[in-house]
């Protein structure tokens, strides 16, 4: 079965730090990986994908995750956070011959002055 | 133009009432999506239409029911909900399973209330 694991619910940090969300899956096929951003009362905004090549996957405001097959991971990553970058992060994985995301748990990431 | 809208983006009802929520996209695609969030969670799936037939229903009471008059359009009409039916609800589409074409872009969400 495919599944997400993301290991902190929680990652605070001060501004202007470097930040690495963590995420784990789990399937016995291929899969393409996603993280998406939660801001306050708001939808779901895709901040990068991998899909096939490159494993270091770069994305909108200033993110970047890279995909290891060995490891099963698709870790996110920041140089340096903002305080706008307060918000939930969703990893997320579907199958090729599906349309069912699987979604991690999520982690909100706490941006502080 | 990578969005998605939704309307409305609050509403309340009482539990005899009967409401639609309204998803438009136009960005061509194919498939489209209801999700269900409660608050700390991440979404959960709820309904799938691919080229406008309901290919996936989630095990959903038919309280609520999804309609897809055509490919730009998605509706879920509500009736005799339950408070513990309060939630976001997420519309989304997609171009398809095609890699290159599989990533799902969200609308901003309806906030439900039921009481």
């Amino acid at each position: 079965a495919q599944s997400v694991t993301q290991l902190d619910s929680q990652v605070p940090v001060f501004e202007e730090a470097p930040v690495e969300l963590r995420c784990n899956y789990s399937s016995s096929v291929s899969v393409y990986l996603f993280w998406y951003v939660q801001y306050p009362n708001q939808g779901l905004q895709l901040l990068l994908k991998y899909l096939s090549g490159s494993t270091l996957v770069k994305g909108i405001n200033g993110f970047e995750a890279e995909f290891n097959k060995s490891q099963t991971s698709f870790h996110l990553r920041k140089p340096s956070v903002h305080i706008s970058d307060t918000a939930e992060y969703f990893c997320a994985s579907l199958m090729d011959s599906s349309y069912k995301l699987i979604f991690g748990s999520g982690t909100r990431l706490l941006v502080r002055p | 133009d990578t969005e998605v809208t939704q309307t409305p983006k609050h509403l309340v009802m009482g539990m005899t009432n009967k409401k639609s929520l309204k998803c438009e996209q136009h960005m061509g695609h194919r498939a489209m999506y209801w999700y269900k969030q409660k608050a700390k969670k991440p979404p959960e799936l709820m309904f799938v239409y691919s080229y406008e037939k309901l290919s996936i229903n989630e095990s959903v009471p038919s309280r609520f029911s999804p309609e897809c008059p055509n490919s730009s359009l998605l509706n879920l009409h509500l009736h005799a909900l339950q408070p513990e039916d309060s939630a976001l609800y997420l519309c989304a589409s997609s171009q398809g399973r095609l890699a290159g074409g599989s990533e799902q872009y969200f609308g901003p969400g309806t906030r439900l209330t039921v009481t």
